[in-house]
């Protein structure tokens, strides 16, 4: 079954940082992949998407994420951390061709000053 | 963009009463539409996909019975917890496709006493 692994519970970064959140994923075809971003008692953002074509995605407030087929991963990355990133993020995979998502268990992100 | 609404946002109601939950679809028309579940501080699991016209499919080890999923029009589900329970206690969010993506409500927070 398709199925993603957020490895990091909690990252703290500082401001102004650079911030990588993995992501590795369990499927045998090419998989859609997303990174969705979460407030405190919120719902879920999309920050961008992965279906093909070129692996460096490019996404809303900053952030990329690239897709390595070799290594079964789908990274998230920003260069530069603000404090409003501070939030949890989850990576998710479709689960069927029918918009059904299995999302990894996220990933805290904490920014000091 | 999709907008997907959800209401209330946040519901506090006595062990043993029911509470129904509201998922629409603002600007466009969603045949169908998914419910998940998120415990504090874990990820959402898919409960089960509501589908227009039609009975929602449940995943496995979801009470149909506790969890009643309604698709009455193409831009409005509900999601009613019978007979709620302590342990019913949770974030419910909803989510629409469109435009080739998951669009997610901001969450229902329930709170069982």
């Amino acid at each position: 079954a398709q199925s993603v692994t957020q490895p990091d519970i909690h990252i703290t970064v500082s401001e102004g940082a650079s911030l990588e959140l993995r992501c590795n994923y369990s499927y045998g075809a090419t998989p859609y992949l997303f990174w969705y971003v979460q407030s405190p008692g919120q719902g879920l953002q999309l920050l961008l998407k992965y279906f093909s074509g070129d692996t460096l995605v490019q996404g809303i407030k900053g952030f990329e994420a690239e897709f390595k087929r070799s290594q079964s991963s789908f990274n998230l990355r920003k260069p530069s951390v603000h404090w409003s990133d501070a939030a949890e993020y989850f990576c998710a995979v479709v689960r069927d061709d029918d918009y059904k998502l299995s999302f990894g268990a996220g990933t805290t992100v904490t920014v000091r000053a | 963009g999709a907008v997907v609404s959800q209401h209330p946002s946040r519901v506090i109601c006595k062990s043993g009463t029911s509470v129904k939950i509201e998922c629409r679809s603002l600007d466009f028309q969603a045949t169908t539409m998914f419910w998940y579940r998120q415990f504090p501080k874990q990820s959402l699991m898919l409960m089960a996909t509501s589908n227009e016209g039609s009975k929602a499919t449940y995943e496995q080890g979801v009470e149909k019975d506790k969890f009643l999923i309604n698709h009455a029009s193409l831009t409005l589900s509900t999601l009613t917890v019978t007979s709620a329970h302590p342990e019913d206690s949770s974030f419910y969010i909803c989510s629409a496709p469109g435009a080739n993506v998951l669009t997610f409500g901001a969450g229902s927070r329930l709170t069982v006493l």
